[in-house]
């Protein structure tokens, strides 16, 4: 089966500039994250989907951050206005069902730098 | 917050001995998984320990598990140059809907 994809692998933009990411999960997971992983850290979660509905956004910076998963397939990620510490890998992960117990399946992320 | 805590945060071995990586928690959990991830990519799972299971077994991991002592351990057998790699755990929260919880990770250096 196809993995999880992402869009772009990499990105450089100034301070200030906006920027967005996409994902398409594995086809029929009602399940997709989207994680944030700073160089030399694990991935923490900014946002959780299920089917098209947010189950959990307690951790997005909701002034500069935006998501949305469109129909329950498909999400992109918004940052605007990026701040230097934006710079990280912003990693896409997806799984089948909804107990959220269960292994996720991540995308190869996209890495972004911002100067 | 990053619930899971590897130690040590750095390990480098020859070809052919074995990698011990160790993960703490705080809270109590439903499971608790491992996951790999190469330079560059994204994370793989590697596999799963329910909070009723004290080991398990996949190929030349093996991993325990103690809620007691809120730890769990990663062993890979025979490590091989594509082993380098860095690992996380990563817990789940007995709260249903609550999504993975990663620690910092431990980088693994397999040298040829």
């Amino acid at each position: 089966e196809a993995g999880v994809a992402q869009s772009p692998r990499y990105k450089i933009i100034e301070k200030r500039q906006s920027v967005a990411f996409w994902c398409n999960p594995i086809s029929g997971h009602a399940t997709l994250y989207w994680y944030q992983q700073i160089l030399g850290q694990g991935p923490k979660l900014l946002i959780q989907f299920q089917n098209n509905g947010v189950v959990d956004d307690s951790q997005l910076p909701k002034d500069r951050f935006s998501a949305e998963r469109l129909k329950g397939v498909d999400s992109t990620l918004k940052i605007q206005p990026a701040k230097l510490e934006d710079s990280a890998v912003y990693l896409c992960a997806s799984s089948p069902r909804t107990a959220n117990r269960e292994k996720l399946f991540f995308g190869s992320g996209t890495q972004l730098s911002v100067l | 917050s990053q619930q899971g805590e590897e130690d040590p945060q750095a390990l480098s071995i020859q070809e052919g001995e074995n990698a011990t990586m160790n993960c703490s928690y705080k809270t109590s959990i439903n499971n608790l998984q491992w996951y790999r991830q190469n330079s560059g990519r994204g994370l793989v799972h590697l596999i799963l320990i329910r909070s009723n299971e004290r080991e398990k077994h996949s190929g030349r991991l093996r991993v325990t598990l103690d809620t007691s002592k809120k730890s769990s351990s990663l062993l890979i057998t025979a490590s091989r140059a594509a082993d380098t790699a860095s690992y996380f755990c990563a817990t789940a929260p007995n709260q249903a809907g609550t999504a993975l919880i990663f620690g910092k990770g431990t980088t693994l250096s397999v040298s040829s």
